[in-house]
């Protein structure tokens, strides 16, 4: 069983364009995360859903926009799609603790995105 | 000043020996400190994560964690050919609320040559 699962996993696409990355977790975690990894492998996060709702909002563009229809599953849609864009997109989702010890994420297979 | 530093490597050691790997973080009310491995094209892999300051070890991996230094590091003994690989250091520090949020260093390739 695939705990975190992510469509599609390669992406081709002229710019310009508007596509859709969509993830799905199974592991009934309430936190869940889009990170980028760009060519020099630096995971840089995006946005990070609690229970549906925005907590992280790291100055990304808005073109892109995410969206979370239940705590299992969190889309990325991305419009006008620019060179720039071109990256690894990773979900990832984790248990959000009442105390101070965190927990580990848990990474979807990637997206390969690649604007042309 | 980036919130999660490492040393991008590449690190090179030779089959058998230790390889030492080194964060440091920014945020003093960081309280988890995490340890993922990613093989080329692949996705990111928990392998050791530290709460406390000391040392923790796990098989031939080794996590130290000092807060006062806000450094954290990863021994690798007896290292073999299957763990070259891109090591990523994570960090969660607490936002309000209660929220957590995974920041990652840049991560050092660590080459293991037979």
């Amino acid at each position: 069983d695939t705990a975190v699962s992510q469509t599609p996993k390669y992406l081709v696409t002229q710019m310009g364009n508007d596509k859709s990355i969509k993830c799905e977790q199974n592991l009934g975690h309430d936190t869940m995360y889009w990170y980028k990894q760009d060519s020099k492998k630096f995971l840089k996060i995006m946005f990070s859903y609690n229970n549906k709702e925005l907590i992280i909002n790291e100055t990304v563009p808005n073109r892109f926009s995410p969206k979370s229809p239940d705590k299992a599953h969190l889309n990325l849609h991305i419009n006008s799609l620019e060179l720039g864009d071109s990256a690894v997109y990773f979900c990832a989702s984790s248990q959000r603790d009442r105390g101070p010890w965190g927990t580990e994420a848990f990474f979807g297979q990637g997206t390969r995105l690649t604007v042309v | 000043q980036k919130e999660v530093e490492q040393n991008s490597g590449p690190l090179s050691v030779p089959e058998g020996a230790i390889a030492s790997l080194n964060c440091t973080y920014s945020d003093r009310g960081s309280q988890s400190f995490f340890w993922y491995r990613q093989y080329s094209g692949k996705s990111p892999e928990l392998i050791m994560f530290i709460y406390s300051n000391g040392d923790k070890e796990d098989g031939r991996f080794t996590a130290q964690l000092n807060k006062a230094s806000q450094y954290v590091s990863l021994l690798i003994r007896d290292s073999q050919p299957s763990d070259s690989a891109t090591y990523l250091c994570a960090v969660t520090p607490l936002l309000p609320g209660g929220y957590q949020k995974v920041t990652f260093g840049t991560g050092t390739k660590l080459q293991v040559i037979p």
